[in-house]
């Protein structure tokens, strides 16, 4: 079936630094969607991408969503302890009328 | 506006017992989806619904599994019979009818099914 590759899968970081993950997929997406995860609680969108080379931000969030349509990407400037957490991509493939894809995850961890 | 409601929360069944999950999506959302989450991974689909349709239940076990989204009421995950891997964070999320948003899915807090 159809997978989508994020990495990297854990950040170990200062805070204050920026951050970069990004998602692969070897077919075409027409929706990209960025979500973060915290212990016992259900993921909350942070993003969402519709067009290819579509840049959106949300505060500190930017996402992009790749011109081939098979990437996208997640960058988080100046990090602050809350940022802490899992962040999951996700798409709906092509061929999927209603099938949203979930990467496996990164997990942010910050130095104070 | 409440958001997606879940409950219970947490759910403890012995082996070959039922349990009923519940998911009652955001006000005005029609489309209602079911996930699976294992610890350290992320999340597996595993049914789509509209009310009283099921549209897509590619990602169900063919076995012990049922779902519903009546008229009336929550939208129901049914796991008949339960095993021990089918202990796992169960979520439901719901997005709005509207073509141009209907990938935005909204998640509930999950229900944490443990069985002994």
């Amino acid at each position: 079936g159809q997978q989508l590759n994020q990495s990297p899968q854990s950040m170990f970081i200062q805070e204050g630094e920026d951050v970069s993950m990004n998602c692969t997929s070897s077919s075409i997406f027409n929706t990209w969607l960025w979500y973060k995860q915290e212990p016992g609680e259900g993921p909350v969108l942070l993003i969402a991408l519709y067009k290819a080379g579509e840049l959106t931000s949300n505060g500190r969030l930017t996402a992009q969503f790749g011109i081939t349509r098979k990437d996208s990407f997640l960058n988080i400037s100046a990090s602050i302890p809350s940022d802490v957490g899992i962040y999951f991509c996700a798409g709906r493939p092509y061929s999927s009328a209603s099938k949203i894809i979930f990467g496996s995850g990164t997990r942010l961890s910050i130095r104070p | 506006n409440a958001g997606v409601m879940q409950n219970p929360r947490h759910l403890v069944r012995r082996r070959g017992q039922e349990a009923r999950l519940r998911c009652s999506p955001m006000k005005g959302h029609s489309h209602v989806y079911w996930y699976r989450q294992l610890p350290e991974e992320g999340l597996k689909f595993m049914v789509y619904l509209q009310k009283e349709n099921i549209i897509d239940e590619s990602g169900m076990p063919k076995e012990r599994f049922s779902a519903e989204f009546p008229k009336e009421g929550p939208s129901i995950l049914r796991i008949q019979q339960v095993v021990r891997g089918d202990s796992a964070a169960y979520f439901c999320a719901s997005s709005p009818p509207a073509s141009g948003s209907k990938d935005e899915q909204f998640f509930g807090p999950g229900t944490r099914l443990t069985v002994l």
